[in-house]
């Protein structure tokens, strides 16, 4: 099976302006989860989705949202872009499962490096 | 509430040595534990997770973790390392989302 697909792979914004950013999750996964990588803080929860609902939300401001589709495909949007969003964007599927959620495994893909200036 | 501490922001070791990156969590519930490794510029990888069963969890490249519920611990271990083990580490915990650490380098010393 191909693996966890996110693109673009890098991306180069300024202050104020927007981004979207896609991940192609497994084929069969129904949960797509993302987070934001960076030195300072390590990895951040930002949101799961889950047959099209958003199912958990990290502490991220409303500039931070998301979405997915029907075929499980994700998008994450950062509006109002800052120099404190300079990150790498992760994406993560997994199975989904009802009554196995809790064990899980995600899987990720390489990430989406973003630069603000 | 869950979440992980790691021990360690940059561990060395010299190559053949023994690797030991420790974790230690925090939940209100039976934990589910994961330790992923990331290389430079990609995503995370699963080496290995503890959900139910036996403690001691053999994960890909010879690395092992053990679950020690009365210390809330589960260190990685490699009994020798390789310079193609030199790479982040992390440790995550997973309750309704999952929470990872903040990570160790490790570095191997050839």
């Amino acid at each position: 099976k191909a693996g966890v697909t996110q693109t673009p792979r890098y991306l180069i914004k300024t202050r104020g302006q927007q981004v979207t950013l896609s991940c192609s999750p497994i084929s069969g996964h129904r949960s797509v989860s993302w987070y934001q990588q960076t030195p300072g803080q390590g990895l951040q929860f930002l949101f799961e989705y889950f047959s099209e609902t958003q199912r958990n939300k990290g502490n991220f401001p409303g500039r931070f949202s998301g979405r997915q589709f029907s075929n499980s495909r994700s998008e994450m949007n950062v509006s109002t872009l800052e120099l404190g969003d300079s990150a790498l964007y992760l994406c993560a599927s997994s199975p989904g499962l009802a009554g196995a959620r809790a064990t899980d495994t995600q899987y990720f893909g390489p990430g989406t490096r973003l630069t603000v200036l | 509430a869950q979440s992980v501490t790691q021990l360690g922001s940059h561990v060395s070791v010299s190559e053949g040595a023994l690797v030991l990156l420790r974790c230690n969590y925090s939940s209100s519930v039976p934990p589910y534990l994961f330790w992923y490794v990331q290389y430079p510029n990609q995503g995370l990888q699963l080496l290995l997770k503890y959900t139910t069963g036996a403690t001691l969890v053999k994960g890909i490249n010879g690395f092992e973790a053990e679950f020690k519920k009365s210390e809330t611990s589960f260190h990685l271990t490699k009994p020798s390392a390789h310079m193609s083990d030199a790479a982040e580490y992390f440790c995550a915990v997973r309750g309704g989302q999952f929470y990872f650490g903040t990570g160790t380098s490790l570095t191997v010393i050839p």
